[in-house]
């Protein structure tokens, strides 16, 4: 079965500095999606950045891209500039290639960021 | 655009009690999910839907009903609600059932069962 690790419960950045969190995963399988996804106070789910394993260029929206290492499994997110907005927890999140009876989003404990002035 | 409804918002239930949380899309999608979240848990799937009149279980489908007979709505059933059922449960939706196909997510309901 497939696993999502977030080993950082909470991490803490200075506004204007550039903070990674960590996303580790378990998987057999060669194509799958993987997210990352922020949950602010108003307990929203917003997704923040999606990476497809079959394809090698690093994801990147604005502020926010990855490292994807496929053979390590790993699946980190880096956020430059962070504002005091960026404050939230944030899921690192896994999703089969195929639908059907597979076709779930697996996600991580989370990790909470907290922004400093 | 009102995406992904979910209500209530808030709900406190004693053991026992049943009720239904509502979820209501206006985006045509076919796939439907619901999940709850647990402190130090992440998210977890609990039943979701492919279309209108299939239903499926997911991780934690144990004390929980759904139905699915328009592609809009998809309530979830609390038949007895059990101390361990208090959480946050989302509704998401998306186009397909394939992974390149984007969750949107409900704002979520917070229930409370004493």
């Amino acid at each position: 079965a497939q696993t999502v690790t977030q080993s950082q419960p909470e991490m803490s950045v200075q506004e204007a500095e550039t903070v990674t969190l960590s996303c580790t995963y378990d998987t057999s399988e060669s194509d799958y999606y993987l997210f990352w996804y922020k949950q602010p106070p108003s307990r929203q789910m917003i997704l923040v950045i999606r990476q497809e394993a079959y394809k090698q260029q690093n994801a990147t929206e604005n502020r926010f891209s990855v490292n994807f290492q496929k053979a390590a499994k790993s699946f980190s997110l880096k956020i430059s500039d962070s504002q005091l907005g960026d404050a939230a927890m944030y899921f690192c999140a896994y999703r089969p290639y195929y639908g059907g009876a597979t076709n779930k989003l697996i996600f991580g404990t989370g990790t909470l960021l907290a922004v400093q002035p | 655009n009102a995406g992904v409804t979910q209500t209530p918002k808030f709900q406190v239930l004693k053991t026992g009690q049943s009720m239904t949380l509502q979820c209501a899309q206006d985006m045509n999608h076919e796939y439907m999910s619901w999940y709850r979240q647990d402190p130090g848990m992440g998210l977890r799937l609990i039943h979701y839907s492919v279309g209108a009149g299939i239903t499926d279980q997911g991780e934690v489908p144990n004390g929980y009903n759904v139905s699915r007979s328009t592609t809009e709505d998809f309530p979830l059933r609390l038949l007895s609600a059990a101390p361990s059922q208090t959480s946050v449960y989302f509704c998401a939706s998306s186009p397909g059932e394939n992974g390149n196909s984007p969750l949107h997510f409900g704002n979520g309901t917070r229930l409370t069962v004493t």
